[in-house]
């Protein structure tokens, strides 16, 4: 069972250059949402989407643009790569909305990214 | 943003002890869940309470949502060193598509 794939696993990129981190789930789930961890801070959403076609902002998404041309994937790019998104950025995905439903988030094991 | 608060950040116990992890808000929640974080690895869910009041058991481990719906916390009898990881709370966001994290408690138990 694949579930959540994310790759590349790491990353070193100079400050200025651009890249793509990229995300694929074979659960046929429609919702999916990128994370960065950063220590003492928890999980912050960058960006999710609740379908192919529709995605939305989420608490830090500045630097970074995601598109849903598929349901399965859902890549995440770093238009300008700064220090400051030097980071582990996780991918998730669930079948349902998470609003009072017991509904879990399967998530990829993540990208460690370092810019320099 | 529903912010959640955890403590302690940190923790560190002898195998055998008991131990309780907190989260809280000063927002009402539908459903608050809990995952646990290894080294080099995801988050993997453990359990999600939904109705205040509500007391889900795991083994040993022991989860309640607060009646309020503000609050949860986690309860571990006896820890062993298996136990050792990041524990996350976690709530709907205000889409309610997507999941408002707390900053997380590492546990370490030592033989």
């Amino acid at each position: 069972n694949a579930g959540v794939t994310q790759t590349p696993k790491f990353q070193v990129l100079k400050t200025g250059q651009s890249m793509t981190l990229q995300c694929a789930q074979d659960m046929n789930h429609e919702y999916m949402s990128w994370y960065r961890q950063d220590p003492g801070m928890g999980l912050r959403l960058i960006h999710y989407s609740v379908g192919a076609g529709i995605t939305d902002q989420g608490e830090v998404p500045n630097g970074y643009n995601v598109s849903r041309s598929t349901t399965e994937d859902f890549p995440l790019r770093l238009l300008s790569a700064a220090p400051s998104q030097t980071s582990v950025y996780f991918c998730a995905s669930s079948y349902t909305a998470f609003d009072g439903r017991n509904t879990e988030a399967f998530f990829g094991q993540g990208t460690r990214l370092t810019v320099v | 943003t529903q912010l959640l608060e955890q403590s302690p950040q940190f923790l560190s116990i002898q195998e055998g002890e008991n131990l309780t992890v907190y989260c809280n808000s000063s927002s009402v929640f539908s459903s608050l869940q809990w995952y646990r974080q290894e080294p080099g690895e995801g988050p993997v869910l453990l359990v999600t309470v939904v109705t205040g009041g509500e007391v889900k058991k795991l083994k040993r481990l022991t989860f309640q949502f607060g009646d309020a719906r503000k609050d949860s916390s986690l309860h571990i009898t006896a820890a062993q060193p298996g136990d050792t990881g990041l524990y996350l709370c976690a709530g709907a966001g205000d889409s309610g598509y997507a999941l408002n994290f707390g900053k997380g408690t590492s546990l370490l138990v030592t033989p």
